[in-house]
């Protein structure tokens, strides 16, 4: 059973659709991170909440940490195939050494 | 360019072959980290290192090593391979303590590990 449950897995829409991808545990976490990988590349970070509650926006892509820190949602609004790869949360339990990963949503945007 | 280099970026090898990955970093970092990433799994920790001569395990250390002698270097080292040890692994970096608090890690670009 993994810490942080990513859903969904798998999601593959057209170009212009909205879709939201979720993460939750039922532990909490003192920050939580997004981050995108594309094929043959590491994780690349999107963004870092560390506020219960706290709203970050990235162009077409909304953050969102849950009020009592155990979850967070990424809401991106008219995909576009450039949107295309694998997603990862990961939290952080505390300003030491341990990030916890999802497993990841994978999601492909059709043109 | 700030960055971590691994290699090999690919290795095909046969069980209980020693084999090393490589990892170093250009940002004087003091933290390092290896993951590995399986399907659905996400990334587990494997070891990570929080400076020079200082390595502790992280979620999956069975069957890995590591050392620590210079900064700019974290090798992975799998003693005796087996098949369940074919993934994707990477390596990964970070200042003792970001200015914001939060663990934001630069990643290397992986390597593809097969065991037969």
């Amino acid at each position: 059973t993994q810490l942080l449950e990513q859903s969904p897995q798998f999601l593959s829409i057209q170009e212009g659709e909205n879709l939201t991808v979720y993460c939750n545990s039922s532990s909490v976490f003192s920050s939580l991170q997004w981050y995108r990988q594309e094929p043959g590349e590491g994780p690349v970070l999107l963004v870092t909440v560390v506020t219960g509650g706290e709203v970050k926006k990235l162009k077409r892509l909304t953050f969102q940490f849950g009020d009592a820190r155990k979850d967070s949602s990424l809401h991106i609004t008219a995909a576009q195939p450039g949107d295309t790869g694998l997603y990862l949360c990961a939290g952080a339990r505390n300003a030491g050494n341990m990030l916890t990963f999802g497993g990841g949503t994978r999601l492909m945007v059709k043109p | 360019e700030a960055q971590v280099t691994q290699n090999p970026r690919y290795l095909i090898t046969v069980t209980g072959k020693k084999l090393t990955v490589t990892c170093s970093q250009n940002m004087n970092h003091e933290y390092m980290s290896w993951y590995r990433q399986d399907p659905g799994l996400g990334l587990r920790q494997i070891y990570y290192s929080m400076n020079v001569e200082v390595t502790d395990k992280g979620d999956v250390p069975e069957g890995y090593k590591v050392s620590r002698k210079e900064k700019r270097n974290f090798p992975l080292i799998l003693e005796s391979p087996s098949p369940n040890q074919t993934s994707l692994y990477f390596c990964a970096s970070r200042p003792r303590q970001s200015t914001s608090g939060a663990n934001v890690l630069t990643f290397g670009a992986g390597s593809r590990l097969t065991v037969l």
